[in-house]
């Protein structure tokens, strides 16, 4: 079991291009998140997902699109990337009930030049 | 919104206990984590309080008060490998959570 898998690890892009980070759970999870980390912000929410098929803006969406078509896949689209959106990006998953927690990928390092 | 204030930095000395603090406001409140991040690493789960009183789990202790808006982590014995980010946040009714900027705490020989 691999839990939550992200891809790519790093990543190194051009302003103004398209890119997609692939995020996958075999948790069978009903919630998944995607936040952003930048040095002195924390964690922020950009989007995220309670079941398949649904989706919500987080703390700060702007420029960022995703899609829940399963389970198991959470993919986050920047479609014109901007040097503001270098950062470390981090998918996560829960079951969404009380007790539970969130579990997070490895992360994705984006640099946008 | 949430507002979720903790320290930037602490140190300690190996074998020592640190106290990590976390105040909160909240437009909603349905518990507070706390998470633990090395360098480089995604944050890992550490603990969970929803009622007001202590969890203890091995060295980590955890405290809520939700009439105040504060927890605390309490890190017992320490160790190198506890150098680390620890991170707070908080679960509104939507189940989305709130991060704190993370506490590093450094600790030395």
């Amino acid at each position: 079991i691999a839990g939550i898998t992200q891809a790519p690890t790093s990543q190194i892009l051009a302003a103004g291009r398209r890119m997609t980070l692939r995020c996958t759970q075999d948790m069978r999870h009903n919630a998944m998140y995607w936040y952003r980390q930048d040095l002195g912000l924390g964690l922020r929410l950009i989007h995220y997902s309670n079941t398949a098929g649904t989706t919500g803006k987080g703390e700060v969406p702007d420029g960022y699109s995703v899609s829940r078509a399963n389970t198991d896949d959470f993919p986050l689209t920047l479609a014109s990337a901007v040097p503001s959106q270098t950062s470390v990006y981090f998918c996560a998953s829960s079951h969404g009930t009380d007790s539970d927690t969130q579990y997070f990928g490895p992360g994705t390092r984006l640099t946008v030049l | 919104g949430q507002n979720i204030d903790q320290p930037t930095e602490m140190t300690a000395t190996e074998g020592a206990i640190v106290q990590i603090n976390c105040t909160y406001q909240t437009s909603g409140f349905n518990g507070l984590f706390w998470y633990q991040q090395h360098a480089g690493e995604a944050p890992t789960f550490l603990s969970y309080n929803v009622l007001d009183g202590l969890e203890e789990k091995g060295r980590f202790s955890s405290f809520l008060s939700r009439s105040k808006g504060y927890s605390y982590l309490l890190l017992k014995e320490l160790q190198m490998k506890d150098s680390a980010s620890y991170l707070c946040a908080v679960r509104d009714n939507d189940y989305k959570l709130s991060f704190g900027a993370g506490t590093t705490v450094t600790v030395r020989a």
